[in-house]
C-alpha cells in the first residue's frame, strides 16, 4: 500500500520569507496529491492539490511541484504571512475515492512577524 | 460555515463506556469518512460510507462502530473495546463516486477518557 512521509515536521520562517514542505510516496502508481491546512483548532481545508498529468501548479502564492520519477511532491508558500500559520498535510492516492488517501504526519508552519 | 458539523466539540469518556460522535451535513454529498488524528500523525480512516445504508471499514475500524441510515447522518460509536480511545476526531464528506473530489470537514471533536 501506499506510504507517504512529510518532512519538516516543524518549520519557523520570518514573515516574507518562502517556505517548502516535502512529501515523498510510495506507490507509484499514485496519481493524485492534495495539500490540506489545519490552523490551530479548525477544520483541515484543501488549499491545492495536483495530478501527476501536470508537474506544478499555482495558486497566488501557494504552488505544488511533482516529481513522479523520485516519487516526491512538495508545497511552497512564498511571501509568508502570519496567516499561515498552521498544520500542513500532504497525501496521495491513485484516483480511486478520497478514502483511498493516505496523509503524511503533517508539518507544523509558523510565521514570525 | 462549511455544511459540515461534529458535535460535540469536546467529549469526556470514562474507561468502559461507549459514546457517539455526532456528523451532520447539509451538502448533499453521498459519501462520508471518519479520520482519527493523533499528535505526530497523519489522518487515519477509520470507516467511511459511500452510500446511505453502506459503510465500509477503514485503516483502524476496531473498536468503532458506524450507521448511515440517513445522507446527512453518519455517527461515530467508540465503544468500550477501543483500547486508546482519546484522540480527535475528524468526519469529512464528498461527493464520493469514486472519485477525488474535494472533500469537506467538520470542525472536529476531542474525546478524552478520564
Amino acid at each position: 500500500g501506499e506510504n507517504v512521509e512529510q518532512h519538516p515536521s516543524t518549520l519557523s520562517v520570518q514573515e516574507g520569507d518562502s517556505a517548502v514542505i516535502k512529501c515523498t510516496y510510495s506507490d507509484s502508481a499514485s496519481n493524485y496529491f492534495p495539500w490540506y491546512k489545519q490552523e490551530l483548532g479548525k477544520r483541515p481545508q484543501l488549499i491545492i492539490d495536483i495530478r501527476s498529468n501536470v508537474g506544478e501548479k499555482k495558486d497566488q502564492r501557494i504552488a505544488v511541484t511533482l516529481n513522479k520519477t523520485a516519487k516526491h511532491f512538495s508545497l511552497h508558500i512564498t511571501e509568508t504571512q502570519p496567516e499561515d500559520s498552521a498544520v500542513y498535510f500532504c497525501a496521495a492516492s491513485r484516483d480511486t475515492g478520497f478514502q483511498k488517501l493516505v496523509f503524511g504526519t503533517g508539518t507544523r508552519l509558523l510565521v514570525s512577524p | 460555515d462549511g455544511g459540515i458539523t461534529q458535535s460535540p466539540k469536546y467529549l469526556f469518556r470514562k474507561e468502559g463506556q461507549n459514546v457517539t460522535l455526532s456528523c451532520e451535513q447539509n451538502l448533499n454529498h453521498d459519501a462520508m469518512y471518519w479520520y482519527r488524528q493523533d499528535p505526530g500523525q497523519g489522518l487515519r480512516l477509520i470507516y467511511y460510507s459511500q452510500i446511505v445504508n453502506d459503510f465500509q471499514k477503514g485503516d483502524i475500524a476496531e473498536g468503532y462502530s458506524v450507521s448511515r441510515e440517513k445522507k446527512e447522518s453518519f455517527p461515530l460509536t467508540v465503544t468500550s473495546a477501543q483500547k486508546n480511545p482519546t484522540a480527535f476526531y475528524l468526519c469529512a464528506s464528498n461527493l464520493g463516486q469514486g472519485r477525488n473530489t474535494e472533500a469537506f470537514f467538520g470542525q472536529g471533536t476531542r474525546l478524552t477518557v478520564v
